[in-house]
């Protein structure tokens, strides 16, 4: 059935390091959206790819959809303490949404 | 705030019992989703209601269901509660089906 997989499952990082998680779908999604959820939060939505091939940028966040609309990648320049919380990806294929399992991230200051 | 509400906060309950949990999307949002996040886990898509119909099913058991009502809140009814059933259930809404989703702050479910 539909899977969308995420990796890595978890990331601790120095603060001012780069992370970066990737989602790998196993059919074509008519789009990607991407959500983070701090501790003990709710999903909030960050972004959404529609394009193949689309990069999208949010200051030091980087979204990128391949050129397959089968994987993305959120990529996170000189991490903030701030970014700490669980990073989820949702490929919608026909009218469903299948999430990714998460990164949880973590920032030593 | 995301202006998706959610009630109750918290339920606790026996197993074998039945629950209905609540949630009220966002003013002008027509689209309504339900999840289940188990503890640490992912988040799995359940069911979705667009203007009062469904309009996707997830992983959702035959044991759940679901309603949205012509004012567009929705309600999720959980019956013959299992331990495993314990869980955080979100709601979400958008606009429509294609556009993001706000999330509600979840109401958590423990069943004993």
């Amino acid at each position: 059935g539909q899977q969308v997989m995420q990796i890595p499952q978890y990331q601790h990082v120095q603060e001012g390091e780069d992370f970066t998680t990737y989602c790998n779908s196993s059919t074509t999604l008519s789009n990607i959206q991407w959500y983070k959820q701090r501790p003990g939060g709710h999903p909030v939505f960050l972004i959404q790819l529609v394009k193949s091939g689309e990069v999208k940028k949010q200051k030091r966040l980087t979204f990128q959809f391949g050129e397959a609309k089968k994987n993305s990648s959120l990529h996170i320049t000189a991490t903030q303490t701030t970014d700490v919380g669980t990073y989820f990806c949702a490929g919608r294929n026909f009218n469903k949404f299948y999430f990714g399992s998460g990164t949880k991230l973590n920032v030593k200051p | 705030d995301s202006g998706v509400t959610q009630t109750p906060k918290h339920l606790i309950t026996a197993t074998g019992q039945r629950v209905t949990l609540r949630c009220s999307p966002r003013s002008g949002d027509l689209s309504v989703y339900w999840y289940q996040q188990s503890l640490d886990q992912g988040l799995q898509f359940l069911i979705q209601y667009y203007n009062g119909e469904e309009r996707a099913k997830g992983n959702i058991l035959e044991r759940f269901s679901a309603q949205q009502f012509p004012d567009l809140h929705s309600e999720l009814n959980l019956s013959s509660l299992e331990l495993g059933d314990s869980a955080l259930y979100f709601c979400a809404s958008s606009v429509g089906f294609r556009e993001e989703q706000y999330f509600g702050p979840g109401t958590r479910l423990t069943v004993t």
